[in-house]
C-alpha cells in the first residue's frame, strides 16, 4: 500500500511555463484534496473532488485547475505560473461520506519554485 | 466555518506532558475537532478526533469540555521525535476545513 503519492517531488519553472501535478492514492478514496503550504503558513484548500468526474474550488483556486478523470488519481495544472505560486503543494485523500468527518491522508508534497 | 485559536509556540523538554489547547468558541452542534501532526518537509498526519469529553489513542488524549468551546490535546511523556506542528481543526466536511498556523511544540533533551 503506497498510500498518496505525488509527482515530482520537486520542481523550478520559469514564469509564465505551465506543467501539471499528479498526485495518486491507492486507498480506494471518494474525497481528494490539493493544498498548498507556504512557508510558516497552515495549509490552503485549492481545489477538491468529491468523487471521479467532479471538482470543486476551495479557499485559493485561482491561477489552478484540476482533473478527476480516474478516482485513483487527481490532476492540478498551473496554466501559466507566476512567482506567487511558489509554495509546497500538497495532495490529500480521504473517504466519502458527508455524516462524519473522515481522516485525511496526505502525500508528501511537491515543492514548486516559480521563477 | 469555526475558527481556532492556538498558541503559535512552545517548549519542552523529554518525558514531560504537554498541553496545547485550541480555542474554538462558535462551534457548531455537528463539529468535530480533529487534530494533525506536521514534521517539516512532510505532510500533515492525523493524531485523534473528537466530538465531546474525552478521547484516548496510542498517541494522544484529546480532552473537550461540556461547552465544546476549547480542546486540549495531550501528549505524554513526549520524546524529541515529537517536535512537530500541531493543527486544530473544527469542522465537519473535509471540504470545509481550515489549517491555521499551527501550533509549533519543540522538545529539547
Amino acid at each position: 500500500n503506497a498510500g498518496v503519492t505525488q509527482t515530482p517531488k520537486f520542481r523550478v519553472l520559469k514564469t509564465g511555463q505551465s506543467m501539471t501535478l499528479l498526485c495518486a492514492q491507492d486507498m480506494n478514496h471518494e474525497y481528494m484534496y490539493w493544498y498548498r503550504q507556504d512557508p510558516g503558513m497552515g495549509l490552503r484548500l485549492i481545489h477538491y473532488s468529491v468523487g471521479e468526474g467532479t471538482t470543486a474550488k476551495g479557499e485559493v483556486p485561482d491561477g489552478y485547475n484540476v482533473s478527476r478523470l480516474k478516482k485513483q488519481n487527481f490532476l492540478l495544472g498551473l496554466e501559466s505560473a507566476a512567482p506567487s505560486q511558489t509554495s509546497v503543494y500538497f495532495c490529500a485523500s480521504s473517504y466519502g461520506t458527508s455524516d462524519v468527518y473522515n481522516e485525511q491522508f496526505f502525500g508528501p508534497g511537491t515543492r514548486l519554485t516559480v521563477l | 466555518l469555526a475558527k481556532t485559536t492556538q498558541p503559535i509556540s512552545m517548549d519542552s523538554y523529554e518525558g514531560q506532558e504537554v498541553n496545547i489547547t485550541c480555542s474554538h468558541n462558535n462551534i457548531a452542534t455537528n463539529d468535530y475537532i480533529t487534530w494533525y501532526q506536521q514534521f517539516p518537509s512532510q505532510g500533515p498526519r492525523f493524531i485523534i478526533q473528537g466530538y465531546k469529553t474525552k478521547v484516548t489513542n496510542e498517541v494522544a488524549s484529546l480532552f473537550i469540555p461540556a461547552d465544546r468551546k476549547s480542546s486540549t490535546l495531550s501528549l505524554p511523556r513526549v520524546s524529541l521525535s515529537d517536535t512537530a506542528v500541531y493543527y486544530c481543526l473544527v469542522g465537519r466536511n473535509t471540504d470545509k476545513l481550515i489549517f491555521g498556523t499551527g501550533t509549533r511544540l519543540q522538545v529539547f533533551p
